[in-house]
C-alpha cells in the first residue's frame, strides 16, 4: 500500500540553524500538508499546499517557515532560523482530493538545542 | 471556531474491561471524523474513520466508534481492552468546506492495569 515517507526520522540542530524536513507524498496525491506536535501536546495544523501554492497556513507558520515542492516527488518544510520552541514532531500528510482523507507520514522529530 | 474536545486527559482501565473514549466537536456541518492512536515517540496510526453512511464504524484492533449527530460526538469504544492498547488516543475532524485541514483534540492517555 502506498505511504507517505519522511526523512530524517530524527534531526538535531542548534538554535539559529536552518533545517529542511523532507517528505515524499503518495505519488498521485495533489494536496500536501504539514502538522506539528510539541511533546505532550496535540497535533496542530501548519500549512496546506496545492498547485505549487500555499492554500492555507496557521498563525504558527510565520516568516521563519517555508514550504516547497522542488520536484515531482518531494515536499519540504524549511525553518530558516530554528528556535528552542520549534522542537517538535513534524508530520507530513497528503490527500488525493481537497476533501479527501489525509494520509500521514511517520513524522520527523526535530530537536533544537 | 471549529474545535475538538476530548474531556478525559487520562483514563485507567483494567485489562479485559470495556473502554469508551469521548470526543465532541464543534463545527457547522458534519465533518469527517477520525480516531488515531499514538505510542510514545511514534507516529499516528489511524484506527477508524467516518465520512458518511452507517454511524457505527468498525476499525482495527477491535475498536469501534459511533457518530451521533445530535450530540456532535464520535466516541471510541472497545469491549475488552488489552495491555497493548495503552497509548495516547487522538480524535480528529476533517473540515469539509472552505478549509481542509484536520483539527485534533488534545488526546486521551490510556493506561491499562494488568
Amino acid at each position: 500500500e502506498p505511504e507517505v515517507t519522511q526523512t530524517p526520522s530524527h534531526q538535531v540542530t542548534q538554535m539559529g540553524q536552518e533545517v529542511i524536513l523532507r517528505c515524499v507524498p503518495i505519488s498521485n496525491h495533489l494536496y500536501f500538508y504539514w502538522y506539528r506536535q510539541i511533546l505532550g501536546q496535540k497535533v496542530e495544523f501548519l500549512v496546506s499546499f496545492y498547485n505549487n501554492e500555499i492554500s492555507e497556513k496557521s498563525e504558527i507558520f510565520d516568516d521563519q517557515f517555508s514550504v516547497e515542492r522542488p520536484d515531482g516527488s518531494n515536499f519540504t518544510l524549511k525553518i530558516r532560523s530554528t528556535k528552542l520552541e520549534d522542537s517538535a514532531m513534524y508530520f507530513c500528510a497528503s490527500s488525493i482530493a481537497v476533501s479527501g482523507e489525509q494520509y500521514f507520514g511517520p513524522g520527523t522529530r526535530l530537536t533544537v538545542t | 471556531a471549529q474545535s475538538v474536545t476530548q474531556p478525559d486527559i487520562h483514563i485507567t482501565v483494567s485489562e479485559g474491561a470495556s473502554l469508551e473514549l469521548r470526543c465532541n466537536y464543534s463545527y457547522g456541518a458534519t465533518p469527517y471524523l477520525f480516531w488515531y492512536v499514538q505510542s510514545p515517540g511514534q507516529g499516528l496510526q489511524l484506527l477508524l474513520k467516518y465520512f458518511s453512511g452507517d454511524t457505527l464504524v468498525q476499525g482495527i484492533k477491535g475498536f469501534e466508534a459511533e457518530f451521533k449527530r445530535s450530540q456532535s460526538s464520535f466516541n471510541l469504544r472497545k469491549p475488552s481492552v488489552h495491555w497493548s492498547d495503552a497509548a495516547e488516543y487522538f480524535c480528529a475532524v476533517g473540515l469539509t468546506s472552505g478549509t481542509y485541514k484536520y483539527i485534533f483534540g488534545t488526546g486521551t492517555r490510556l493506561k491499562v492495569l494488568a
